[in-house]
């Protein structure tokens, strides 16, 4: 069974203190990996894909990282809007567009 | 470009009511996806849309779930007889069918409540 788990899942954290999330699979086959970010009341937001173990992808504090099992999600000096939950979602090669998501990894920034 | 539209964004109903949630996708994407979230089971794709043609509605829980698409802007998801249970957040997300990316872009939700 295609399964896709992320931890830890809550963090805190101080403004500053950089730290990383999980999200690990075990998929048939993997075409791609999601990131989303969702704040509360709020829809998931994309932030990043990622197709190919290696590969990277930034953007302003957030690193994603791919390997053949997991990807990080790293955070450099956050902030407090930084505070939100991130779920990572798995897309796969016989799924056609089906997304499977993962619980989630609710992150708080304190001050 | 406005993003995917939902409305209602709240509904509290009673058990046995109808229920209709309604989405408008993004202009151009003619794949549309329907998600249930909550804490329990997190994200859970619901039935997906591809030019207005369900694709694949495994996700749909029960008979009392159906969801339509009539036309490329506009989808509903119903719930006939509503129970608690099947209080909940529930998204709507589309993509460009074809694209290279598959990126899902999400609406805001409605939160559903049945008492």
């Amino acid at each position: 069974e295609d399964q896709v788990t992320q931890s830890p899942e809550a963090l805190r954290l101080q403004e500053g203190e950089s730290s990383s999330l999980n999200c690990s699979y075990t998929v048939s086959g993997l075409r791609g990996l999601f990131w989303y970010r969702q704040d509360p009341g709020k829809g998931p937001e994309f932030l990043f894909t990622l197709y190919s173990a290696g590969e990277e992808k930034e953007k302003e504090r957030l690193k994603a990282t791919l390997t053949k099992k997991e990807s990080f999600l790293h955070i450099t000096a956050p902030k407090p809007e930084d505070s939100a939950t991130y779920l990572c979602a798995v897309l796969l090669i016989q799924g056609a567009q089906k997304l499977v998501f993962g619980q989630g990894t609710r992150l708080t920034i304190n001050p | 470009d406005a993003g995917v539209i939902q409305s209602p964004r709240h509904e509290v109903t009673e058990m046995g009511q109808e229920v209709t949630l309604r989405c408008k996708p993004i202009s151009g994407h003619n794949s549309l996806f329907w998600y249930r979230q909550t804490m329990m089971r997190g994200l859970e794709l619901l039935i997906y849309f591809n030019n207005n043609v369900p694709i694949d509605d495994s996700g749909m829980p029960e008979d009392r779930f159906s969801a339509k698409m009539p036309n490329a802007s506009f989808s509903t998801l119903k719930i006939q007889p509503s129970e608690p249970r099947d209080s909940a957040v529930y998204f709507c997300a589309s993509t460009p069918y074809g694209g290279t990316k598959n990126i899902q872009y999400f609406g805001a939700g409605t939160r559903l409540s049945v008492l």
